[in-house]
């Protein structure tokens, strides 16, 4: 079973700067993965960035990249030099491998707001 | 397909009725996912199905949901009965294998009056 915690309900940013989205998991799985997806007004699901909790270094993907702290448990969410179309809802998720299928444990989302 | 597709993007029916909602996933996709995204929430995992399997059903709320890929592709989500409670975004995703990235299709609104 998994749990992920997102402390930031909101957050600001002005355009152009660099903005960390928290995310804390808690799982009983040896081999898990960590996702983060984004969500805009329109609703759609839009993969990011993937984190596998045996890999040493942290995952990149383009201006996002992903800062894994294994002992911390934690999963923060870079995102460097902001755009307007960043804003949107951000949701952290973890899955389990060692059970089969890889059903995803999100967490509540946190709300960026990109300002000029 | 080249994303995932779901039909209908919006349902709105009374409570009682029936209703059947479709995912079509990414073409060659062995796995297809299930979930129930409330108002301000995260999407919460209901039931997955690896080709015409379904190894894990554990987040369906009640015996009024269930789910089938008979043919290992396409998926349906039939709700009998519904609730107010049930009012959600269900979302489908599909994945190349158990353990790879899910990717989400625009989800159902449902709204049950």
């Amino acid at each position: 079973a998994q749990k992920i915690t997102q402390t930031q309900p909101g957050m600001f940013v002005q355009e152009k700067e660099a903005v960390t989205l928290d995310c804390t998991y808690d799982t009983s799985d040896q081999s898990y993965g960590l996702f983060w997806y984004k969500q805009p007004s329109s609703g759609e699901m839009i993969f990011l960035i993937y984190q596998g909790s045996y890999d040493e270094q942290n995952a990149t993907e383009g201006r996002y990249s992903l800062n894994f702290q294994k002992a911390r448990k934690s999963a923060n969410l870079v995102i460097s030099a902001s755009q307007l179309g960043d804003s949107a809802m951000y949701f952290c998720a973890c899955g389990g491998f060692t059970g089969g299928g890889n059903k995803l444990t999100f967490g509540t989302g946190t709300q960026l707001k990109v300002e000029l | 397909g080249a994303g995932v597709s779901q039909s209908p993007r919006y349902k709105v029916t009374k409570r009682g009725q029936d209703v059947t909602l479709r995912c079509d996933p990414i073409s060659s996709h062995a796995t297809l996912y299930w979930y129930q995204q409330a108002l301000g929430q995260g999407p919460e995992f209901l039931t997955y199905f690896n080709y015409e399997a379904q190894p894990d059903k554990s987040g369906l709320p009640s015996d009024r949901f269930s789910a089938e890929r008979p043919e290992g592709s396409i998926s349906t989500l039939t709700i009998q009965r519904t609730e107010q409670r049930d009012s959600a975004m269900y979302r489908c995703a599909s994945s190349l294998a158990e353990a790879d990235t899910q990717y989400f299709g625009p989800g159902t609104r449902l709204t049950v009056l």
